[in-house]
């Protein structure tokens, strides 16, 4: 099915453990996003990317690397998790031609013991 | 620094009234202010936008009034449904930029 897709949807890991989320879409945006998702603080920016090879930091990026090396994935890499970066993680994509919107995928639900 | 406050966090409204959620910008130079709406266990989605040129938009049941000189805009939910029953997120941005989301409100319509 065409969209934005995430994985893994669940996961729990361990303080200092490396961990990757997954987003992939088949609309071939330019411009893809990630962004953590926590009560009282809303939707906050991690990083994106306006191309391939073309990334940028958000709002809260201490602590996430991202790559982007084909249009249609922007993995998000915690590379030493800590308790803090639990959270939902909802990657988003949107087109070159700025009508606004973000399209979301469902999200990673991300759990640091 | 929150560019963009949105109240309430929680709010429930009956059966067949109006919701108001209202949201505050900093940043003038904001041009485009989306709202999104998000069921549990799912991603936003866009509900209803406007840019700055215009006081107010409706679509449907749906109205996002805004007051550029007061740099507020809100969300009014007419006859107001169980199946409105979420989380809805105000958000602003710069022309192509990334946007800024407020704090969400969690709405619930009860009978």
């Amino acid at each position: 099915d065409a969209g934005i897709t995430q994985s893994p949807r669940y996961k729990i890991t361990e303080t200092g453990r490396q961990v990757t989320l997954m987003c992939h879409q088949t609309w071939s945006h330019s411009y893809m996003f990630w962004y953590r998702q926590d009560l009282g603080h809303g939707l906050r920016l991690i990083y994106y990317s306006a191309a391939a090879d073309i990334t940028d930091k958000g709002e809260v990026p201490d602590g996430y690397v991202v790559s982007r090396s084909k249009t249609e994935n922007f993995p998000l890499t915690l590379e030493s998790a800590t308790r803090s970066q639990t959270s939902v993680y909802f990657c988003a994509s949107r087109g070159r031609t700025n009508t606004g919107e973000l399209f979301f995928g469902e999200g990673s639900r991300l759990t640091v013991l | 620094q929150q560019q963009v406050k949105q109240s309430p966090q929680s709010l429930i409204v009956q059966k067949g009234g109006i919701s108001i959620i209202n949201c505050a910008y900093e940043n003038t130079a904001f041009d485009y202010f989306p709202w999104y709406q998000q069921f549990p266990g799912k991603g936003p989605a866009l509900l209803i936008a406007i840019r700055p040129d215009v006081s107010e938009k409706k679509e449907g049941r749906f109205t996002i009034s805004f007051n550029k000189s007061a740099k507020q805009f809100s969300l009014h939910i007419m006859d107001s449904q169980p199946g409105d029953s979420a989380t809805y997120f105000c958000a602003a941005s710069l022309g192509n930029e990334k946007l800024t989301f407020g704090t969400g409100t969690r709405l619930t319509i009860i009978p």
